[in-house]
């Protein structure tokens, strides 16, 4: 079993809907991360928290808002998104941004955009 | 070019077959060097960390060679849970982690 606990782990929304991703980890890994991963692709990067702060946006649409409550919880707000938004959400946490250990990563959410 | 490059397959094996990977990455600043295993439809898992002594874990042989900007990673007597997508994942300078495209892996009977 995963360490990284996801949830819902499938999510159908319309494009006015406002809905939340939720992760929570209890490793005591001090980052956490969300992906995109579409069909036959890789994950790409979106969001970096280090030590509760937001580290690193890849240029992410406002449309997505993270927010990390503690240390233990990371959240991906979702307002007003896109068909092409269809995609699985990845969580992950590593010991921290520079580890060697490499990520835990959750079993992701699957949204579906209508 | 892309930071991380893998050949996608697929690479198709038939049981007990020794298959082999290859992967490069562009930026020679790149710190740490991972081998990921993702199932159809499932997360990644870490599948071990490639250090440049090279490293072994059961059936699975990991290398790389920072002077050729290269990693490899081996797999002997293939099972047919074996088969998956393996990616190549390298941590670059700023710290983020850089997945390559993904070998898809299919053991036959």
């Amino acid at each position: 079993d995963t360490e990284v606990t996801q949830t819902p782990k499938h999510l159908v929304m319309g494009m006015t809907n406002k809905k939340s991703l939720k992760c929570e980890q209890h490793m005591g890994h001090r980052a956490m991360y969300w992906y995109k991963q579409k069909a036959k692709k890789p994950p790409e990067l979106m969001f970096v928290y280090s030590y509760e702060k937001l580290s690193i946006n890849e240029s992410v649409p406002s449309r997505f808002s993270p927010e990390c409550p503690n240390s233990s919880l990371l959240n991906l707000h979702l307002h007003a998104l896109q068909p092409e938004d269809s995609a699985l959400y990845l969580c992950a946490s590593s010991q921290g941004m520079g580890s060697d250990y490499g990520y835990t990563f959750g079993s992701g959410t699957r949204l579906t955009v209508v | 070019r892309k930071e991380v490059e893998q050949d996608p397959g697929p690479f198709n094996v038939p049981e007990g077959a020794t298959v082999a990977f290859n992967c490069t990455y562009s930026n020679s600043a790149s710190q740490s060097f991972f081998w990921y295993r993702q199932d159809c439809r499932k997360e990644p898992k870490l599948l071990m960390s490639v250090y440049s002594s090279g490293n072994e874990d059961g059936r699975f042989t990991a290398q790389l060679n920072r002077a050729s900007q290269y990693i490899s990673l081996l797999i002997r007597d293939s099972k047919l849970s074996d088969s998956a997508t393996y990616l190549c994942v390298v941590r670059g300078a700023t710290n983020k982690l850089i997945f390559g495209t993904g070998t898809l892996l299919a053991v036959q009977p």
